[in-house]
């Protein structure tokens, strides 16, 4: 079973607009992943955020995280239109051994 | 991607063969996976491995065989294809646990696209 869902399914925004990407967990986390898969090719880390983190940046992203709420949100500043890509969650879990669980993944648009 | 190749990168096979998909890192990292991507459901693990000759089973595992014989190399084995393994098949590497260790995530190898007919 799926551990993170990303929300929404699909995006579609213009270039400049911030995209903002949610993901729902459901078990205690040590950390949370984003990654970004563009069509065709494999999945690319972007960023790891740990479990007493609430937030980080990486250049034009910021990832939120708040456990309380077993939530995590994926922004992108100033958005191009080389963003476009599927974006993952993965969560890694103390129940999970020595792995991540993937969710199934925001489609993001950036129209030039 | 860097350190980490697939082979091949497109398959087609004939239900009922074995095929073997191969994953070769030059990272020298402990941890190996591979996954299968499908529409719907996102990314499911079937094997993983944390070091030569141990390896473990994940979420998808029936149908399916691994070894690694060598720290570089990580095989999967569908040991009689079916068309419900039609699927794309992507390896990953990562120097620690599930980059607990560091900032770093897992390395994807670029995938092979496997159709069974």
């Amino acid at each position: 079973s799926q551990q993170g869902e990303e929300d929404p399914q699909a995006l579609s925004i213009q270039e400049g607009e911030n995209a903002t990407m949610n993901c729902s967990y459901k078990t205690s986390i040590n950390n949370l992943q984003w990654y970004r898969q563009n069509s065709g090719r494999g999945l690319v880390h972007l960023i790891l955020i740990r479990s007493n983190e609430r937030e980080k940046h990486s250049g034009r992203l910021r990832v939120t995280l708040d456990t309380s709420k077993k939530s995590s949100s994926l922004l992108i500043t100033a958005s191009r239109a080389a963003d476009t890509a599927s974006y993952f969650c993965a969560t890694d879990a103390p129940t999970s051994g020595s792995r991540l669980t993937f969710g199934e993944g925001t489609q993001l648009t950036v129209n030039p | 991607d860097a350190g980490i190749t697939q082979s091949p990168r497109h398959k087609v096979t004939e239900t009922g063969t074995p095929v073997t998909l191969r994953c070769h890192q030059t990272e020298n990292h402990r941890y190996m996976y591979w996954y299968r991507q499908d529409p719907g459901h996102g990314l499911r693990l079937i094997h993983y491995s944390y070091g030569v000759k141990d390896t473990d089973k994940g979420e998808v595992s029936d149908g399916y065989s691994v070894s690694r014989s060598k720290t570089e190399d990580f095989l999967l084995t569908l040991e009689s294809a079916t068309s419900s393994q039609t699927s794309v098949y992507f390896c990953a590497i990562s120097e620690s646990r599930a980059g607990g260790l560091g900032n770093y995530g897992y390395t994807f190898g670029s995938g092979t696209r496997l159709t069974v007919v």
